[in-house]
C-alpha cells in the first residue's frame, strides 16, 4: 500500500523567508504525488503534481517540489513566503489501482509571521 | 471555484439522527469520491463511485452509505449518528480515463456537528 509521511505538523516562517515543507513517500511503484493546500474554511486546492515527467515540478503561487527517488522524498518549497500562504498543506499519493483514490498525509500547518 | 458543489455547508443534528449530504460533481466528471476530515483522523477516504457504480471503499462505517445517481450527483447518507461523526465531509470529482493523473477537484465541504 502507498503512504506519505509529512515530517512536520507545524512550520512557522517569517514573511519573505523561504518555505520548506517535508514529505516522504512509500510506494512499490513509480508514484503519482501531489501537494494540496487547504485555506481556513475552504476546500482543498491542487498546488502541483508529479506524474513521472520532470522531477522538479512547478506549481501555483510560486511553489515547487522536487521528486527524489533515492530519498523517497517530495518536499515542497517556496523562495519567499507571503502572508496569504498561511494554510494547511497536504502531501498526497495516488493509489495505483483502478480507483486512483488519493491517500493524504497528516498535513503541515504553515504559519507566516509578519 | 472547483466546480464541485456540496450541500448543505453546515449541519447540526443530534445523536441517533440520520442526515444526507449531497454532491454535484464538475460537469463531465464521472467519478465521485467522499472524504471525511476530522481532527483526530485527518483526511480519510470513504468511498468512490464511477458512473453510478461503486468503485472503491475505504474506511466507511456500516452506518454510512452512498450512491451516485444517473445524473452523476452523489449522496452520502449517515445514520445513527454519534458524537464522533462530527467532521468535515468532502466530495471530490475527477474524469477517470485510462491514464488518470489522479487530480481530484474538491468541493468546499459539509460541516457536520452532532450534539
Amino acid at each position: 500500500a502507498q503512504s506519505v509521511t509529512q515530517l512536520d505538523s507545524h512550520v512557522s516562517v517569517s514573511e519573505g523567508t523561504p518555505v520548506l515543507l517535508r514529505c516522504n513517500y512509500s510506494s512499490s511503484y513509480s508514484p503519482s504525488l501531489f501537494w494540496y493546500v487547504q485555506h481556513p474554511n475552504k476546500g482543498l486546492q491542487l498546488l502541483l503534481k508529479y506524474t513521472s515527467a520532470a522531477t522538479l515540478v512547478k506549481g501555483i503561487n510560486g511553489f515547487e517540489a522536487e521528486f527524489k527517488k533515492s530519498e523517497t522524498s517530495f518536499h515542497l518549497t517556496k523562495p519567499s513566503a507571503h502572508m496569504s500562504d498561511a494554510a494547511e498543506y497536504f502531501c498526497v499519493v495516488s493509489e495505483m489501482d483502478s480507483s486512483y483514490k488519493l491517500i493524504f498525509g497528516s498535513g503541515t500547518r504553515l504559519l507566516v509571521r509578519p | 471555484d472547483s466546480g464541485v458543489t456540496q450541500t448543505p455547508k453546515h449541519l447540526i443534528t443530534a445523536t441517533g439522527q440520520r442526515v444526507t449530504l449531497r454532491c454535484s460533481p464538475r460537469s463531465g466528471d464521472l467519478s465521485v469520491y467522499w472524504y471525511q476530515q476530522s481532527l483526530d483522523q485527518g483526511l480519510q477516504f470513504l468511498i468512490q463511485y464511477y458512473n453510478g457504480e461503486e468503485r472503491a471503499k475505504g474506511n466507511i462505517l456500516e452506518r454510512f452509505s452512498a450512491q451516485q445517481f444517473p445524473d452523476l450527483h452523489s449522496e452520502l447518507n449517515l445514520s445513527s449518528l454519534e458524537l464522533g461523526d462530527s467532521a468535515l465531509y468532502f466530495c471530490a470529482s475527477s474524469v477517470r480515463t485510462g491514464k488518470n493523473t489522479g487530480e481530484l477537484f474538491f468541493g468546499e465541504g459539509s460541516r457536520l456537528t452532532v450534539l
